[in-house]
């Protein structure tokens, strides 16, 4: 049973860009949650989406936004990067509702220059 | 936000060694996971545990939920250099109806062969 996929693993933008990055979750599971890694906050929630609707949201500015489609994967939007973005971003998927182990990809490096 | 404190941050070992860690709150948990994260890859589920009291084994590891809810703990027992990572708690809580996870500060492990 093929993980959780992140792509890009890697990727650099320029302050003041946008950019999107991937998730497909574990084949069955319909929960994907975000996350943001940083040396300095840790590892902080952005948000969950369960059958394209988004559940649960963290304490991040609007410029943060994700969706997901009817196959289950999901999609971040960062728009006009700041260098604070910098950051190593975490996709999880669980099985169903509340209370369910989740399952971490890889993870996409995103460093903003 | 809700926050939880994981102690020790690091620990220099030598392998063979147990070695113990935990993660208290100040709220109550429903659920606590235990994951452990190699440099550059996201993290990997070691432990789940869903019920106050509940002791939980994955080979060399126990897990514990705290009976009072806002606490749990991670043992090792026989570390080896493979061991080497950082660990880190989660819980997620009783009034989130979704998998919104929070997440301590890590623990640094570091085995001497």
């Amino acid at each position: 049973k093929a993980g959780v996929t992140q792509t890009p693993r890697y990727l650099i933008k320029t302050r003041g860009q946008q950019v999107t990055l991937s998730c497909s979750p574990i084949s069955g599971h319909r929960s994907v949650s975000w996350y943001q890694q940083t040396p300095g906050q840790g590892l902080q929630f952005l948000f969950e989406y369960f059958s394209e609707t988004q559940r649960n949201k963290g304490n991040f500015p609007g410029r943060f936004s994700g969706r997901q489609f009817s196959n289950s994967r999901s999609e971040m939007n960062v728009s006009t990067l700041e260098l604070g973005d910098s950051a190593l971003y975490l996709c999880a998927s669980s099985a169903q509702g509340a209370t369910t182990e989740a399952f971490f990809g890889q993870g996409t490096r995103l460093t903003v220059v | 936000g809700q926050q939880l404190n994981q102690s020790p941050q690091s620990m220099f070992i030598q392998e063979g060694e147990d070695v113990s860690m935990n993660c208290t709150s100040s709220s109550i948990f429903n659920t606590w996971l235990w994951y452990k994260q190699d440099p550059g890859e996201g993290p990997v589920l070691l432990i789940a545990l869903y019920k106050a009291g509940e002791l939980t084994s994955n080979g060399r590891l126990t897990a514990q939920f705290g009976i009072t809810r806002k606490d749990s703990f991670l043992n090792i027992s026989a570390s080896i250099p493979s061991d080497v990572g950082i660990y880190f708690c989660a819980g997620q809580s009783l009034n989130n109806a979704g998998n919104m996870l929070t997440f301590g500060g890590g623990t640094r492990l570091m085995v001497k062969p």
